[in-house]
């Protein structure tokens, strides 16, 4: 069966750094795959989608994420963060019926 | 534009007590999800369905219920409340995919409700 893997659980970062956020998903063929944020207290909202194309994505607010296909991977990246990045991020691939998740990645921001 | 509607967004209940949460959206979409969301565990699936009269079972389904009776209603039932089903839970929407045309796959979920079993 289909998983995702979320490698840091958490991560702290200050203000202006730069952000990459692991994922890998478990087998091949044709996948889509999502990036979620939750802020805090709220649910959860698109980042970004990858259906087919270009495997670079942009998504909202200045994130983007590349599918690598020979690595399973599709990680998260945003060149410079703000303390409004504060969230969950999870990453999320498509299979039958379901969204298949990621244990989430908890990132802090200091301001 | 009201989107995911979950009600109630908090309740407390005492073990072997009962609770049905609804979520209501107006998108439109066939397909509709119940997940719970505990710390360090992501989201679970718990339940889903993808039209209306028709449920399947997800990930951790055990003492939950749920029903569609109406395309834009999907309710979750706890017949029997136990301390482990205190969770936040979630519900989600998405449109299903059209042969030969667009598929985004989002979902789009409800704020979420915060149950706790004492």
């Amino acid at each position: 069966a289909q998983s995702v893997s979320q490698h840091n659980h958490h991560v702290i970062l200050s203000e202006a750094a730069s952000l990459e956020l692991g994922c890998n998903y478990s087998y091949g063929g044709t996948v889509n795959l999502f990036w979620y944020v939750q802020y805090p207290g709220q649910h959860l909202q698109l980042l970004l989608k990858y259906f087919s194309g270009d495997p670079l994505v942009k998504g909202i607010k200045g994130f983007e994420a590349e599918f690598i296909k020979s690595k399973f991977s599709f990680n998260l990246r945003k060149p410079s963060v703000q303390w409004s990045d504060t969230a969950e991020y999870f990453c999320a691939v498509n299979s039958n019926y379901q969204l298949i998740w990621g244990a989430g990645t908890k990132l802090i921001i200091k301001p | 534009n009201a989107g995911v509607t979950q009600t109630p967004k908090f309740r407390v209940l005492k073990t072997g007590q009962s609770m049905t949460l609804l979520c209501a959206q107006d998108m439109n979409h066939e397909y509709m999800y119940w997940y719970r969301q505990d710390p360090g565990m992501g989201l679970r699936l718990i339940h889903y369905s993808v039209g209306e009269g028709t449920t399947a079972k997800g990930e951790v389904p055990d003492g939950y219920n749920v029903s569609r009776l109406k395309k834009q209603n999907f309710l979750l039932g706890l017949e029997s409340a136990a301390p482990s089903q205190t969770s936040v839970y979630f519900c989600a929407s998405r449109t299903r995919a059209l042969a030969g045309g667009p598929y985004t796959g989002e979902l789009f979920f409800g704020e979420g409700s915060r149950l706790t079993v004492l």
